[in-house]
């Protein structure tokens, strides 16, 4: 079975600083792998996805994650946080297949961002 | 936009209690989770269903039942509950033809007392 280790549990920082939050999971074949965010307050929601093609992924409100095979690694990046980034960081995977529908998920990470 | 919604925000119930939590989703999606959400534990998959009267045990299956009797409603039940069952509950829809990517509902805060 699949596992995710976000090692970060809090991160503080302030605003304008670089952000990335490390995501490392651990399973042999093809994975699609996912960021979520919760705002407080608020539901989970889809950040980012990867699936196929170009390992640098883009999503919603400047975050991008880049796909290190190699690694084992899934790690969210963005180069300037603001206030309204704080939040809790979900990073998960599941493998590709086809019947595939479980997300496994980390522990998560807290992020803060003062103003 | 899909909705999911989950009956209610907050609860609170006492051990040995039987609790029910709803789940409702409006895009006709066919599968709905069940997961649990602890400080530094993430989020934990208790049940999930890919069809009407269809489900799987998830990782954390134990003390848990599901419900989905038609299929934007997937119910699920704690038969006695207990106070290590005190969590976040998060209720998510997926079609099959995306079936990775899930819309979550805002959740459920138990306290079993």
């Amino acid at each position: 079975a699949q596992s995710v280790s976000q090692h970060n549990h809090h991160v503080i920082l302030s605003e304008a600083a670089s952000l990335e939050l490390g995501c490392n999971y651990s399973y042999g074949g093809t994975v699609n792998l996912f960021w979520y965010v919760q705002y407080p307050g608020q539901h989970l929601q889809l950040l980012l996805k990867y699936f196929s093609g170009d390992p640098l992924v883009k999503g919603i409100k400047g975050f991008e994650a880049e796909f290190i095979k190699s690694k084992f690694s899934f790690n969210l990046r963005k180069p300037s946080v603001q206030w309204s980034d704080t939040a809790e960081y979900f990073c998960a995977v599941t493998v590709s297949s086809g019947s595939a529908r479980q997300l496994t998920f980390g522990s998560g990470t807290q992020l803060t961002v003062l103003p | 936009d899909v909705k999911v919604t989950q009956s209610s925000r907050y609860l609170v119930k006492r051990t040995g209690e039987k609790v029910f939590l709803e789940c409702v989703q409006d895009m006709d999606h066919e599968n709905m989770f069940w997961y649990r959400q602890d400080p530094g534990l993430g989020l934990r998959l208790i049940y999930f269903s890919y069809d009407v009267k269809m489900k799987e045990k998830g990782d954390i299956p134990e003390g848990y039942s599901v419900s989905r009797e038609k299929k934007e409603r997937f119910s699920l039940i704690l038969e006695s509950a207990s106070t290590n069952q005190t969590s976040m509950y998060l209720c998510a829809s997926s079609p099959t033809d995306r079936a990775n990517i899930q819309y979550f509902g805002a959740g459920t805060r138990l306290s079993v007392l």
